[in-house]
């Protein structure tokens, strides 16, 4: 099946401090991805959905001038959060999704830690 | 809103044991039905999938089938591997709107040899 990978696996920094997650899909062309969050021993929730070359759409109650993302090419999409706190501590997971709507192909995740 | 809901884990069975992980859905309309499994360190892997009613979506000796009259979807294996340990997660995705997937909220399951 298709890849994904997502860097880094895992991330400590410090509040305050801005960090950027890459996600990219290594062997196809992924004209749509996602951005998911997921608390412990709770489900994924879908954070925002872009589309390469335009602006994501976010899911309510997502801030977006705190989750910036950015789909530039057909490989590559980037999750920014912003000025981070210890509450935006998480894993992170995308997937990516080709001209076919229906599978989406996901990446392993990465482990914030805010400090 | 669409939901699902899980069987809460975790899980733990003997090698060769029968294996139901319960799943129930809240959605409008007919939606399809997916069990995802993450193993260890790895991403999500779609595991298999439904997508209309009746319809029974099976993989790697894993079963699943889509009843809306009770709006279910359990995941069931009739003798599980150790290799089988992993989290499982139900999922749907509406028939109208975007791509969106809804996510239960996981069930982790360990098999003792």
């Amino acid at each position: 099946g298709a890849v994904v990978s997502q860097h880094p696996s895992r991330v400590i920094c410090k509040s305050g401090t801005s960090v950027k997650i890459e996600c990219r899909s290594l062997d196809f062309q992924a004209t749509t991805m996602f951005w998911y969050r997921q608390f412990p021993k709770q489900s994924l929730m879908l954070m925002a959905t872009s589309n390469e070359g335009s602006k994501a759409t976010y899911e309510q109650g997502v801030e977006k001038d705190k989750f910036l993302i950015n789909h530039a090419s057909l490989t590559l999409s980037t999750l920014t959060v912003t000025s981070a706190h210890p509450e935006d501590s998480s894993f992170y997971i995308c997937s990516a999704a080709g001209t076919s709507t229906d599978t989406q192909y996901f990446g392993p995740g990465t482990r914030l830690t805010v400090l | 809103g669409n939901s699902v809901t899980q069987m809460e884990g975790p899980v733990t069975l003997s090698e060769e044991a029968f294996l139901t992980i319960n799943c129930t859905y809240t959605a409008t309309g007919y939606p399809s039905l997916f069990w995802y499994v993450q193993y260890p360190g790895e991403g999500l892997q779609l595991l298999l999938k439904a997508t209309k009613a009746d319809d029974k979506g099976s993989n790697k000796g894993f079963e699943a089938t889509y009843r809306k009259e009770t709006t279910s979807f359990h995941l069931e294996k009739g003798s599980v591997q150790v290799s089988d340990s992993a989290v499982y997660f139900c999922a749907l995705r509406a028939i109208q709107g975007a791509q969106k997937l809804v996510f239960g909220q996981g069930t982790r399951l360990t098999i003792n040899p």
